[in-house]
């Protein structure tokens, strides 16, 4: 079973906020990402990790930003939210040993108003 | 052209058919491949994986892999209305070591 855990499960927030999502594995992967997912739509990468003080912009240009300071905690953070901001972010972590395998936590639903 | 291309759905299957997923991908370097399953409003969760040419087999789930042909399908037995889902094809390309997804393909299983 699968120890990742994202919080908060759903925000609204208005225009101009700074918010954080939460991400935190118990795992103890080395691996972790942030993908982006509007209902119906495709995953799209914006983040990832390959361990402490590392991070990497993902396949999808994102204003948001991330920090790696412990194994275990991958957070998002967005200066300033916009409408445009809204979306289901999804947080995911792998064993470095390699295979890809995927973890996912619950994700964050996020509208800003 | 997306790097992993899936048929959006919806593919709708009697209950107790066989539901066949298709994907294709370009990345002629990629290594390993996935299918997650992701019911509607939340997140995906891994059901298969498959490395080498050819069928695994897991329960009621066949993942196939014909990497000469770029492609890897997925094949559920004996649906039940459970099966109702999007379902994901990953692909981990030959550098970076990042997966790819594709849209997804919906699947309606109806009693």
């Amino acid at each position: 079973e699968a120890d990742i855990y994202q919080t908060p499960r759903y925000l609204v927030i208005g225009t101009g906020k700074k918010i954080t999502l939460e991400c935190s594995q118990t795992m103890g992967h080395d691996k972790m990402y942030w993908y982006q997912q509007d209902p119906g739509m495709e995953l799209h990468l914006i983040h990832y990790s390959y361990g402490v003080n590392s991070t990497e912009k993902g396949d999808l240009s994102s204003e948001s930003t991330v920090s790696r300071i412990r194994t275990e905690h991958f957070p998002l953070t967005l200066e300033s939210a916009r409408p445009s901001h809204t979306s289901q972010y999804l947080c995911a972590s792998s064993d470095a040993q390699g295979n890809e395998k995927l973890f996912f936590g619950s994700g964050t639903q996020l509208s800003v108003l | 052209q997306k790097e992993v291309e899936q048929n959006s759905g919806p593919l709708s299957v009697p209950e107790g058919a066989i539901a066949s997923l298709n994907c294709t991908y370009s990345d002629r370097g990629s290594q390993s491949f996935f299918w997650y399953r992701q019911y509607s409003g939340k997140s995906p969760e891994l059901i298969m994986s498959i490395y080498s040419n050819g069928d695994k087999e897991d329960g009621r789930f066949t993942a196939q892999l014909n990497k000469a042909s770029q492609y890897v399908s997925l094949l559920i037995r004996d649906s039940q209305p459970s099966d109702s889902a999007t379902y994901l094809c990953a692909v981990n390309g030959d550098a970076g070591n990042k997966l790819t997804f594709g849209g997804g393909t919906r699947v309606l299983v109806k009693p």
